[in-house]
């Protein structure tokens, strides 16, 4: 079964600063990664998606992630933060149960503050 | 607009009493699925569903029931609530799949006192 590790539960950054959310996961064969953003009090939103097509991957609000197998990490980044990007965020990937049931396996979470 | 209602956002009950969180999305998607969230967890996936025909059990099942009678619904049954079950609770759904998009809905925060 796959599995999701984000290594630090709260991140903190200064506006402007580059922001870094840690992203490992268990797999043999390459996974379908995502990273989804929880805005307080609201859903969970896409982010970006990885599909094999590129190991960059750019998604909404000027993030991007990089696939990267020999590290079996989906590191999520942004050269500048925004006081906007306050967020809690999710790295997940796709997996499929013995009894063939889709199921999308998230990190804990990582709860990114931006300091002004 | 493209979305996933759940009702209610926010419900407090007291332990057995059976009660419902409805989900309604309005996309044509064929793939929905309930998570709860809970401090230090991330989410967990309770049931999901592939269609109108095929529906099965997620991770953390125990205690839930699903129903999708039609496409558009698929509401989460507590037929006999208990205080562990207090957590957030996301409805998410997508056109197909779990490798493509899931669009979700605001949450459902329940307390079971």
């Amino acid at each position: 079964a796959q599995s999701v590790t984000q290594l630090g539960s709260h991140v903190s950054v200064s506006e402007g600063a580059l922001v870094l959310l840690r992203c490992n996961y268990s797999s043999s064969v390459p996974p379908y990664l995502f990273w989804y953003v929880q805005y307080p009090n609201q859903g969970l939103q896409l982010l970006l998606k990885y599909t094999s097509a590129a190991t960059l991957v750019k998604g909404i609000n000027g993030f991007e992630a990089e696939f990267k197998k020999s590290e079996t990490s989906f590191h999520l980044t942004k050269p500048s933060a925004h006081m906007s990007d306050a967020a809690e965020y999710f790295c997940a990937v796709s997996d499929l149960s013995l009894q063939g049931a889709q199921k999308l396996v998230f990190g804990q979470g990582t709860r990114l503050t931006i300091n002004p | 607009e493209a979305q996933v209602t759940q009702n209610p956002r926010y419900l407090i009950t007291v332990t057995g009493k059976k009660l419902t969180v409805t989900c309604s999305q309005n996309m044509n998607h064929e793939y929905m699925s309930w998570y709860r969230q809970d401090p230090g967890l991330g989410l967990r996936q309770i049931y999901y569903s592939m269609n109108v025909e095929v529906t099965d059990k997620g991770d953390v099942p125990e205690g839930y029931k699903v129903s999708r009678k039609e496409k558009r619904n698929f509401p989460l049954i507590l037929e006999s609530p208990s205080p562990n079950q207090t957590s957030l609770y996301f409805c998410a759904s997508s056109l197909s799949g779990l490798n493509e998009k899931l669009f979700f809905g605001s949450g459902t925060q329940l307390s079971v006192l």
